[in-house]
């Protein structure tokens, strides 16, 4: 069974606004990580966060973890067209990553 | 320096024949991991290989599909006697360590089976 679950399953949003979206996990984890996938396209890693840490930013991303509630959330600031795409969250466990079903974003002009 | 590479990016097979799917790690990179992505889903872990050795192949179905990674040249996912279920798109990751916090991904390789 996957380890992440993303939700919601797709999102639609206007240009400017910020979007958020959230990951579930069932078992305990070493790090988090954040892709992007455009259609039809490969993975864009876009940030890791660690079990240790609860915040980290990236440009106009945000991600938090709470490894108590076993989630995890990922927030797009002021989208853009180009933000247009699937987002997976990845937990780890060594070396094999395991990602959720994703949330589609389609950020409207 | 050049990413993980993977080839062919489009690939059609009819069933029962057989689908090669090559990788190439990034310059100095000995571990590769495949993973397949099933329509509207995440990618799920197949196999981890290092260089002629084989680490954890618990992702990969049983039957009809193999993986290499020889001494010299690309990483191989082999997919013998294709079925329409196998249609998916399959991913080629790789790292310098056998961590999954620095895996950097391949394009994929999208397959067709008709």
């Amino acid at each position: 069974s996957q380890q992440g679950e993303e939700d919601p399953q797709a999102l639609s949003i206007q240009e400017g606004e910020n979007a958020t979206m959230n990951c579930s996990y069932k078992t305990s984890i070493n790090n988090l990580q954040w892709y992007r996938q455009n259609s039809g396209r490969g993975l864009v890693h876009l940030i890791l966060i660690r079990s240790n840490e609860r915040e980290k930013h990236s440009g106009r991303l945000r991600v938090t973890l709470d490894t108590s509630k076993k989630s995890s959330s990922l927030l797009i600031t002021a989208s853009r067209a180009a933000d247009t795409a699937s987002y997976f969250c990845a937990t780890d466990n060594d070396y094999k990553l395991s990602f959720g079903a994703g949330t589609t974003v389609t950020v409207r002009a | 320096n050049a990413g993980v590479m993977q080839n062919p990016r489009h690939l059609v097979r009819r069933r029962g024949q057989e689908a090669r799917l090559r990788c190439s790690p990034m310059k100095g990179h000995s571990h590769v991991y495949w993973y397949r992505q099933l329509p509207e889903e995440g990618l799920k872990f197949m196999v981890y290989l290092q260089k002629e050795n084989i680490i954890d192949e618990s992702g990969m179905p049983k039957e009809r599909f193999s993986a290499e990674f020889p001494k010299e040249g690309p990483s191989i996912l082999r997919i013998q006697q294709v079925v329409r279920g196998d249609s998916a798109a399959y991913f080629c990751a790789s790292s310098a360590s056998g961590t999954a916090n620095e895996q950097f991904f391949g394009p994929g390789t999208r397959l067709t089976v008709l």
